[in-house]
């Protein structure tokens, strides 16, 4: 099946840095990836739709100058963290959807990426 | 997107069969129900997708009446492996695919 993969798999940073997270379709080429975020015991909120070529479409209450997304080719995109805070940690999932796949919505999890801010 | 309802928590044994229904009444006709695995501390995977009737594939089965304003996922003689969260979403997917992810179900088997 599709594989989806994120790097890095976890990442300590210090308050005010900024971090940079990449989500990759090793197998297809995703023309649309998903950013989600999952604190402690909760489910997974949206935080993004990236469209390759195009601006990121941001959910309410998500900051687009704080979550910069970018989506420069049909496998590869990056969410950077700007001037991380302890409260942005969390458990950050990227999918991406293949548009050739067979199921309805065909979407594809990557592992996810553990940022603490300390 | 429909709103679902799944219970927060079930409890079972191994080689027990585990039902999990969802329920989503305002589900559109163009809806499809799709339900999702994420074991701690990774991305959800994909178990089965279905719009009426029944559907099974080689890890569960996945049952919806004729109204559709419900499903129930199966999964038959669960292990230890098979703890995890459970989420049920219901969307057409046909527009932005944006999914919305429910609390989900979370599935505690025991020796």
């Amino acid at each position: 099946g599709a594989v989806v993969s994120q790097h890095p798999s976890w990442v300590i940073c210090k308050s005010g840095t900024s971090v940079k997270i990449e989500c990759r379709s090793l197998d297809f080429q995703a023309t649309t990836m998903f950013w989600y975020r999952q604190f402690p015991k909760q489910s997974l909120m949206l935080m993004a739709t990236s469209n390759e070529g195009s601006k990121a479409t941001y959910e309410q209450g998500v900051e687009k100058d704080k979550f910069l997304i970018n989506h420069a080719s049909l496998t590869l995109s990056t969410l950077t963290v700007t001037s991380a805070h302890p409260e942005d940690s969390s458990f950050y999932i990227c999918s991406a959807r293949d548009p050739g796949g067979t199921r309805t919505d065909t979407q594809y999890f990557g592992p996810g990426t553990r940022l603490t801010v300390l | 997107l429909a709103k679902t309802t799944q219970p927060i928590s079930m409890d079972s044994y191994e080689g027990q069969e585990v039902n999990i229904t969802c329920s989503h009444n305002n589900i559109a006709t163009n809806d499809y129900i799709t339900w999702y695995q994420q074991f701690p501390s990774q991305g959800p995977r994909f178990i089965i997708q279905g719009y009426k009737t029944k559907v099974t594939n080689e890890v569960a089965s996945l049952f919806i009446p004729a109204d559709r304003k419900s499903s129930t996922l199966s999964l038959p003689r669960v292990s230890l492996s098979d703890t995890a969260v459970y989420y049920c979403l219901v969307g057409d997917f046909s527009n932005d695919y944006k999914l919305s992810f429910g609390a989900g179900t979370t599935v505690t088997v025991r020796a």
